[in-house]
This record gives C-alpha cells, sequence and structure tokens, in this order.
C-alpha cells in the first residue's frame, strides 16, 4: 500500500512569483486536505477537496487554490508569494464516509519565500 | 471556537523515565481526538485516536492515552522513554462537518527531549 506522497521536497522562491506544490493521495483514498505549518506551530487548515471540488476552507486568502484530480491526486497553488508563506505545507488524505476519519499525513514541502 | 491547548511547549525526560504531554481542547459536541507525533523535517505520523467507548486508548509504539470529559483533557502517556521518542508531539481536535470529512485542529505541539 503506497502511502501519501508529496512533491517537491523542498522549494525556494521569490516573493511575488507563484508555486505549486503536488500530493498524491494513499491508495483508496479519495479525499486530501492541505495544511500550512509555519515554525514552531502546529499545522492549521488551509482547504479540503473531494469529489474534485473545495470542500471547506480555513482562514487563508483567496491566493491559495487547489485542484484535485480523477485519480484523486491534489495540487495546492500560492499566488503573490509572501514571506509569510514561507511554511511546511502538508498533504493528508483521508477515505470518505463510514466513521473513520483518519487523516494520513504526507512528509510535506518546506516552501522557503525569500 | 474549537481549540487545542497544550501547556508544556518542551518537555525533556530521561531514557527510561515515564512521561506524561498534557492536553486540552475546547468542543461543544463529543470530540474525535488524535495524538501525532512529527520528526524533524517529517511529516506527521498517527500515534492514536479517540471517537467513543474505552476512554484509555492505546496506540502504536508504546504510547497510550486517556480521555476525561470532565477535565477537557486527553493526554498522552509512555511508562518507559526510549531515546527514539524523542520529536515533537501534536494533540489535535477534529472539527466535524456534518457528515463531510473534516479538519483538524491542532495544538502548537510539545517538543520532547529525552537526555540518556
Amino acid at each position: 500500500e503506497t502511502g501519501v506522497t508529496q512533491s517537491p521536497t523542498h522549494l525556494i522562491k521569490t516573493r511575488g512569483q507563484q508555486v505549486t506544490l503536488r500530493c498524491s493521495s494513499q491508495s483508496g483514498h479519495n479525499t486530501v486536505s492541505w495544511y500550512q505549518q509555519a515554525l514552531g506551530q502546529g499545522p492549521q487548515f488551509i482547504f479540503q477537496y473531494y469529489r474534485e471540488e473545495e470542500n471547506g476552507r480555513g482562514n487563508f486568502p483567496p491566493r491559495f487554490s487547489g485542484l484535485q484530480f480523477p485519480n484523486y491526486s491534489s495540487e495546492l497553488n500560492v499566488n503573490a508569494l509572501e514571506l509569510d508563506d514561507s511554511a511546511l505545507y502538508l498533504c493528508a488524505s483521508s477515505p470518505r464516509g463510514g466513521t473513520s476519519s483518519e487523516q494520513y499525513f504526507g512528509p510535506g514541502t518546506r516552501l522557503t519565500v525569500t | 471556537a474549537q481549540s487545542v491547548t497544550q501547556p508544556d511547549i518542551h518537555i525533556t525526560v530521561s531514557e527510561g523515565a515515564s512521561l506524561e504531554l498534557r492536553c486540552n481542547y475546547s468542543y461543544g459536541a463529543t470530540p474525535y481526538l488524535f495524538w501525532y507525533v512529527q520528526s524533524p523535517g517529517q511529516g506527521l505520523q498517527l500515534l492514536l485516536k479517540y471517537f467513543s467507548g474505552d476512554t484509555l486508548v492505546q496506540g502504536i509504539k508504546g504510547f497510550e492515552a486517556e480521555f476525561k470529559r470532565s477535565q477537557s483533557s486527553f493526554n498522552l502517556r509512555k511508562p518507559s522513554v526510549h531515546w527514539s521518542d524523542a520529536a515533537e508531539y501534536f494533540c489535535a481536535v477534529m472539527e466535524l462537518r456534518g457528515g463531510a470529512t473534516n479538519k483538524l485542529i491542532f495544538g502548537t505541539g510539545t517538543l520532547l527531549a529525552v537526555q540518556p
């Protein structure tokens, strides 16, 4: 069984640029959530995707957007990067329905904005 | 609003000693509670979860946690700490969204150091 994978591992961007982060969900999981973890903080929910549509959003501006594809993989896009966007971005997948609400996390993408 | 508090930012214990990491939550209904561990530069690994039933739950790596509704707490324990347990530990509550898969609300974490 393949776990959650994310790419790239590390990324350095300049303020004002745009970035795309990628996530492949665990086999059998059709829901993907994205979290931002700033240094020294707990992860903060950005948004969630189910059936290729956004299914809940945290307190993040519209320049944070996403996609989910038919194979349940997902992208996180951030436009007009700001210095405060520097963080570890975590993707988590989960199965849909039932009582199983566990989220399984990938290793993350470390984004540095200079 | 739902929230999770981890009062201890940093804890140091000796190898072989017992461990208790504190977690308090604020949530209007019966919570779904989780403990995750994060090693440096890594993602989050689920240690254990509480959904309902027995208030003492067992997890991986010898960890357990006890749900106490009267204290709004979900403390993580381990009888004997190993050097490999050094990591950051996050408590989380799941905010339920009416049938949809739901978001996790995390505490700020407790960094555990293990002395030889």
